[in-house]
């Protein structure tokens, strides 16, 4: 049974450029949530996927979108890179309408802005 | 804002000692609440759960108390072993879908 899986494992870009990166849920899971780990930090919420809509979403600029398909796999979309968004962005998927299902995460996409 | 933190970012345990890490939350809305093992390079690895309900829960070494009066929450690792080594969070979950985590302990076993 895989587990999330998230791709690319590292990525390097310079500053104005776009990104996206991409995540596939663990098998039986609708639900994908995106986080930003920065380093020596814990990870912060950027918004949440259900049935193909944005659910939820945390505080960060609409240069932030995503996406979720009909396959349940998911993007993370980042426009007009800056410096300060080189960090760790985790994916992590869930079952269920509650929302208060445990979360299983990827490993993670290394964002790297020069 | 309201957050979920930890109180100390480090912690160092002898080999077969038990550890003990706490973390302090402040929104009262939280139901569920989460601990997190994250090793270097990899995600945050699901280790024990506790909903709101509840006081305490015991899971493999693991023990989560929650003490709701106090908005205290901790994490017990009986007879620590160096595979325990990582960093620990605390993540709490309110009614909108959202994991708040804290900063994070370090833990480090000597062997």
């Amino acid at each position: 049974d895989a587990g999330v899986t998230q791709s690319p494992t590292h990525l390097i870009k310079t500053r104005g450029q776009q990104v996206t990166l991409r995540c596939s849920p663990k098998s039986g899971h609708d639900t994908v949530s995106w986080y930003q780990q920065a380093l020596g930090q814990g990870p912060q919420f950027i918004f949440q996927y259900y049935e193909e809509e944005e659910r939820q979403r945390g505080n960060f600029p609409d240069r932030f979108s995503g996406h979720q398909f009909p396959n349940y796999s998911s993007e993370l979309n980042v426009n007009a890179l800056l410096l300060g968004d080189s960090a760790l962005y985790l994916c992590a998927s869930s079952s269920g309408t509650s929302g208060t299902d445990e979360q299983f995460f990827g490993p993670g996409t290394r964002l790297t802005v020069l | 804002g309201e957050s979920v933190g930890l109180h100390l970012p480090t912690l160092s345990v002898q080999e077969g000692d038990n550890s003990i890490i706490n973390c302090a939350y402040s929104n009262s809305a939280s139901d569920y609440f989460i601990w997190y093992k994250q090793e270097s390079g990899k995600g945050p690895q699901f280790i024990i759960d506790i909903r709101s309900n509840m006081d305490k829960r015991q899971g493999q070494r693991v023990t989560v108390l929650l003490n709701k009066t106090v908005k205290h929450l901790s994490l017990q690792i009986a007879a620590t072993q160096p595979g325990d080594s990582a960093v620990y969070f605390c993540a709490e979950e309110s009614n909108d879908y959202k994991l708040s985590f804290g900063a994070g302990t370090t833990v480090t076993v000597r062997a």
